[in-house]
């Protein structure tokens, strides 16, 4: 069965360093996301990407953050400069033909920033 | 408007029992509510989903109710399993927005 892939599992970085958070969507999939968990709270919405361009974006995706789809597989998160309060799960996302389609998770990527 | 109100925070059911969460919405533009589970370490995980244009759907033991007019639905989880131990969240989708809402997550542990 497809599924999203994510790496690396886990990143430590210290403040103020760049991270880059990479995913692997399901092939066919058109629409991509990323959410974060900070540790024991919900998942929150970060951004969505459609036809090589972000489609929505939260409050919480300010200037330090950015995606890409650099090749036909790839999808990255590109966390700037690193704060502590970026420390949580960044989960990717895939969904179909449609955003309607169920949106399919990866298993995430735990960022610890020291 | 934006936000899905979950409950319980945490529930503990013994083995074979019901199980039962329960989400309010506040968006009637909403029109896609999926329930995901998650166990620790993992992404969360689609089991089951509704449109409102129906009031329940059942898939094996887990059943969605939806009551639109209340703006309200819940996961029943019938025959409740240890293997049922996880994380479970409601969400909404819809309107002018193609991002999922999440609830606030229940932690559901079910004593053998």
């Amino acid at each position: 069965e497809p599924e999203v892939t994510q790496t690396p599992s886990h990143q430590v970085t210290q403040m103020g360093q760049e991270v880059i958070l990479r995913c692997v969507p399901i092939s066919n999939h058109l629409y991509f996301y990323w959410y974060r968990q900070i540790l024991g709270q919900k998942v929150e919405f970060l951004v969505s990407f459609y036809n090589n361009e972000i489609s929505e974006k939260s409050e919480i995706f300010d200037d330090q953050f950015s995606v890409e789809r650099p090749d036909g597989s790839n999808f990255t998160l590109k966390i700037r400069s690193t704060k502590l309060e970026d420390s949580a799960m960044y989960f990717c996302a895939s969904s179909g033909q449609s955003s309607y389609n169920e949106q399919f998770f990866g298993p995430g990527t735990r960022l610890t920033v020291l | 408007q934006q936000q899905v109100k979950q409950s319980p925070q945490s529930l503990i059911v013994q083995k074979g029992g019901i199980s039962i969460i329960n989400c309010a919405y506040e968006n009637t533009a909403f029109d896609y509510f999926p329930w995901y589970q998650q166990f620790p370490g993992k992404g969360p995980a689609l089991l089951i989903a509704i449109r409102p244009d129906v009031s329940e759907k059942k898939e094996g033991r887990f059943t969605i109710s939806f009551n639109k007019s209340a703006k309200q639905f819940s996961l029943h989880i019938m025959d409740s399993q240890p293997g049922d131990s996880a994380t479970y969240f409601c969400a909404a989708y819809g309107g002018a927005t193609n991002k999922l809402i999440f609830g606030t997550g229940t932690l559901l542990a079910v004593q053998p």
